[in-house]
C-alpha cells in the first residue's frame, strides 16, 4: 500500500522561504495534498496537485511534484510567524478511497 | 467546499464510559471518513461511514469498539466505547468535496 514520508522538523527565520519535503511510494496516486494543523485545531486544506502536473502556485504557496522520484515539496514564500504549524503531506490511495498521511513536519518560524 | 460541524470539540471522560462524536455536513456527501490522531502522530483511518449499510473498518479497528452511524448523506456519528487512556486522541471526520478532502475541526478526547 501507499506510504508517505516527511521530515519531522523545520526551523526558518521570518521572511525566509520554507521548503517542506515529502516522498510517497505509490506512483498511481492521482492527487497529492498539503494540510496545515495549528495547535488544538483540525486540518486546513492548503493546496493539492494532480499527478499530471509538475507545479502549482497559489499566492505564497508553490507545490512541486517530481513523479519520477515520487517527491513532493511545499514552498512557502516570505514565511511569517503565523505559518508556524504542523504540515501534513497526504496521498490519495487508501483502500477505501481515503488519504494516506505522512507523520507531519513541524515548522517553527523565528522572528 | 463542504463545511463540517464536529461536536464536541473536546471532552475529558472516565475510563469505561463511552463518547459519541457527531459530524454534520452542509451538503450531501457520499463518502465520510473517520480518522484518529494519537498524540504526536499522524492520522490513521478508522473506518468509512456508508449511508444505508454498515461502516467499513480498517484493520485494527472493530465495530464493537468504534460503532458508527450514518443515517443520511449529511450526518454521521462515531462512538468510542468502553474507553481506556489509550483512546486519548484527536478524532476527525472527513468528506470528499469538489476541491479536495475537507476535515472537521476535530474532537480532542482525554480519558482519565
Amino acid at each position: 500500500g501507499e506510504d508517505v514520508e516527511q521530515s519531522l522538523f523545520l526551523s526558518v527565520r521570518e521572511g525566509d522561504s520554507s521548503v517542506i519535503n515529502c516522498t510517497y511510494t505509490d506512483s498511481s496516486s492521482t492527487y497529492l495534498y498539503w494540510y496545515k494543523q495549528e495547535p488544538g485545531a483540525g486540518l486546513q486544506l492548503l493546496t493539492y496537485i494532480f499527478s499530471n502536473m509538475d507545479m502549482k502556485q497559489d499566492q505564497r504557496l508553490t507545490v512541486l511534484l517530481n513523479k519520477k522520484d515520487k517527491h513532493l515539496s511545499l514552498r512557502i514564500a516570505d514565511t511569517q510567524t503565523g505559518d508556524s504549524a504542523i504540515y501534513f503531506c497526504a496521498a490519495y490511495g487508501g483502500s477505501q478511497g481515503n488519504l494516506i498521511f505522512g507523520k507531519g513536519t513541524k515548522l517553527s518560524v523565528k522572528p | 467546499s463542504a463545511v463540517i460541524s464536529q461536536k464536541p470539540s473536546r471532552d475529558i471522560c472516565q475510563r469505561g464510559t463511552s463518547l459519541t462524536i457527531q459530524c454534520q455536513v452542509d451538503s450531501q456527501v457520499t463518502m465520510m471518513f473517520w480518522y484518529r490522531q494519537q498524540p504526536g502522530q499522524s492520522l490513521t483511518l478508522i473506518a468509512t461511514a456508508n449511508q444505508g449499510s454498515e461502516a467499513t473498518y480498517e484493520s485494527g479497528f472493530v465495530i464493537d469498539k468504534f460503532p458508527i452511524s450514518r443515517p443520511n448523506l449529511t450526518f454521521s456519528t462515531l462512538t468510542v466505547s468502553n474507553m481506556s487512556p489509550e483512546d486519548s486522541s484527536i478524532y476527525l471526520c472527513s468528506v470528499v468535496a469538489p476541491d479536495g478532502y475537507t476535515f472537521g475541526s476535530g474532537t480532542r478526547l482525554t480519558v482519565v
